[in-house]
């Protein structure tokens, strides 16, 4: 069974400062990747994916991320953060052999708060 | 855009009662999933299900089933509510083929067990 572990359960960072949070998986096939986010009130949504091919990916609102599988990591990146990025973020594996049906396997979270 | 509806944003109930949690997919997605959601342990799986009638079992199974009759709805039930499944539950679904591990969920439900 895979699991995930992210780095840092809060992080507080001021605005126009760089973001890495950290995310460590285990396991030993093809995996999909995934970094979900939760802003205060709102439903969870899909901020970026990897399936496969380049392993810098973008995603929305000027988040990236980088799978590097020597590492079993997929760490999530912003070069300047804003006010409006403070929310909840979860990393979360997915078998890539499971066809998508099996569920997602998440991360504990990373409570992100942007000081203005 | 996929829309998911959960039947409730908020519920009380008394230990004991029996809870049933509905999920609505507008999308015509066969995979459905219920999930709960706690600080300091992210989300865990409890059921999921790939198609109608059919059900699987996740990471946290124990004190729920599910049901799915109708392929937009995927209900979970709480057989005999206890005060260690007050949580926040959320739906998601997925569409079939390449493209499935790609979730949308609903806004949660936040039960509260007394």
């Amino acid at each position: 069974a895979q699991s995930v572990s992210q780095h840092n359960h809060h992080v507080i960072l001021s605005e126009a400062a760089s973001l890495e949070l950290g995310c460590n998986y285990s396991y030993g096939g093809t995996v999909n990747l995934f970094w979900y986010v939760q802003y205060p009130g709102q439903h969870l949504q899909l901020l970026l994916k990897y399936f496969s091919g380049d392993p810098l990916v973008k995603g929305i609102k000027g988040f990236e991320a980088e799978f590097i599988k020597s590492k079993f990591s997929f760490n999530l990146r912003k070069p300047s953060v804003q006010w409006s990025d403070t929310a909840e973020y979860f990393c979360a594996v997915n078998a890539g052999s499971g066809g998508g049906a099996d569920g997602l396997t998440f991360g504990k979270g990373t409570h992100l708060i942007i000081q203005p | 855009d996929v829309k998911v509806t959960q039947s409730s944003r908020y519920l009380v109930k008394r230990t004991g009662e029996k809870v049933f949690l509905e999920c609505v997919q507008d999308m015509d997605h066969e995979n459905m999933f219920w999930y709960r959601q706690d600080p300091g342990l992210g989300l865990r799986l409890i059921y999921f299900s790939y198609d109608v009638k059919m059900k699987e079992k996740g990471d946290i199974p124990e004190g729920y089933s599910v049901s799915r009759e109708k392929k937009e709805r995927f209900s979970l039930i709480l057989e005999s509510a206890s005060t260690n499944q007050t949580s926040m539950y959320l739906c998601a679904s997925s569409p079939p083929g390449q493209g499935a591990e790609t979730q949308y969920f609903g806004p949660g439900t936040r039960l509260l067990v007394l």
